[in-house]
This record gives C-alpha cells, sequence and structure tokens, in this order.
C-alpha cells in the first residue's frame, strides 16, 4: 500500500468496554511498533513486532494491553476494560527491515476517548 | 531510562528566518536519532534519519547535526516557510530500536 494506515481513525468507548484498534503497515516492512500519544507529549513506546514475533513489550501499561500480528503484516492491540486513562492517540509505525538503522513510517493514528 | 528534552517548546517566527530547535538526552548510548515532524490531527513524518557514527545529515533546508558524547542534536531549518508550521520531535533510538520520544517543540511561521 501507499502508507501505514490505522482503523478506526476515532474510537469512543464507555470505561470498562474493550477495544481493538488495527494497523495495515506497509506492505513488506518486518518491523512494526505501537506507540501511546498522550495529548501535548510526545509519543511513547507500546511494543515491537518483528514479522509475526512480539520481541518487545516492555511498553505496554499494564495487563488489559494485548498486541498480535499473528501472520507478520497486520497488527491489532487490543485494550480489555477500558479506562479513562487510556484516552489517547495510538500509533502504529512499520520500518523495512530489522535494524535499527531504518527509518520508521508512521500512520494516522486512532484517537480513542474513554468517557 | 532516556530521557528527553526539546527547547523551546513553542516557537513563532516570521517567514523567511533561519531557525534552531534543540535536543537534549540523558542516556549517551544511542544507536542512532531521528527528526520528525508532526502536523496536527496526523501521525509523524520522519525527516532526518542520523547514524550514532555521524555528526550530521542534510535533506534540502533542514540539516541536523548529533554530538552523542554530549547527549545533544539540533535541527536547523534556513529560511522557514509557512508550510513548516508543525510539531517537531526528536527521537533517539537504542540498540533494540527503542525510540524514545522528545514533547517536542511547536513551531508557527508567519506569513
Amino acid at each position: 500500500g501507499a502508507g501505514v494506515s490505522q482503523s478506526p481513525r476515532y474510537k469512543v468507548a464507555k470505561r470498562g468496554q474493550d477495544v481493538a484498534l488495527r494497523c495495515d503497515p506497509i506492505s513488506g516492512h518486518v518491523s512494526l511498533f505501537w506507540y501511546q500519544q498522550a495529548l501535548g507529549q510526545g509519543p511513547e513506546f507500546l511494543t515491537y513486532f518483528q514479522n509475526e514475533a512480539q520481541l518487545d513489550k516492555s511498553g505496554l501499561p499494564s495487563d488489559r494491553f494485548f498486541a498480535e500480528r499473528p501472520e507478520g503484516s497486520v497488527s491489532t492491540l487490543k485494550i480489555q476494560r477500558t479506562q479513562q486513562e487510556d484516552s489517547a492517540v495510538y500509533l502504529c509505525a512499520s520500518s523495512l527491515r530489522q535494524t535499527s538503522t531504518d527509518t520508521q513510517y508512521f500512520g494516522p493514528g486512532t484517537r480513542l476517548t474513554v468517557l | 531510562k532516556q530521557e528527553v528534552t526539546q527547547i523551546p517548546a513553542a516557537l513563532s517566527v516570521p517567514e523567511g528566518e533561519n531557525l534552531v530547535l534543540n535536543c537534549s538526552f540523558t542516556d549517551s548510548a544511542i544507536y542512532n536519532l531521528q527528526w520528525f515532524r508532526q502536523d496536527p490531527g496526523k501521525g509523524l513524518t520522519s525527516l532526518l534519519l542520523i547514524q550514532s557514527s555521524q555528526r550530521e545529515q542534510t535533506s534540502g533546508r533542514l540539516n541536523a547535526s548529533l554530538d552523542k558524547s554530549s547527549g545533544r542534536s539540533t535541527l536547523y531549518i534556513a529560511a522557514s516557510q509557512p508550510g513548516d508550521s508543525a510539531t517537531y520531535l526528536c527521537a533517539p533510538g537504542d540498540y533494540g530500536q527503542n525510540f524514545v520520544f522528545g514533547p517536542g517543540t511547536r513551531l508557527s511561521v508567519l506569513p
């Protein structure tokens, strides 16, 4: 595809609901990243995949957060029992190879609002 | 834990000025550093990627320098234009592909 796409672009959830956020990386990109961006702040790392393997999930804030990339392409970030502090923009990025020398390409993000 | 600061937090300049955005990071054991721009309501666009072995990178009117030992990077924008208005973020990356972002500098270039 032309770039990284994310869906939905906006999501409003009632506190306690489960949500699923989708990321379609650039075709052929090996690495995929999820970030959380609070209003007025820079993105914070959540988790990283190399193909289907989740190599780093140290940034996930709690066990309510779960990410998967079962076939090494599309990824889903799931948040269970959402809370107000989960309100943020969730950004997905992909890069071509598995090295740290590659540029990351970002999607437009999903803005999650938990009421 | 890597901590990143950016100065100034916000900047407003008339069109045509040259300007410098500053980024400082606490852990100098980085693999590379990226500069991004973010437009309101949109994702990030990578501007420049500097490897730890490099001192600077240039792309058009943009020049980024890196002083790894002192934990500093600067982004120089020449002849600024209204289209440059955005938030600029720096992000040092470690060997595990983990980028830590600064809070950004919000730039407004007035016509």
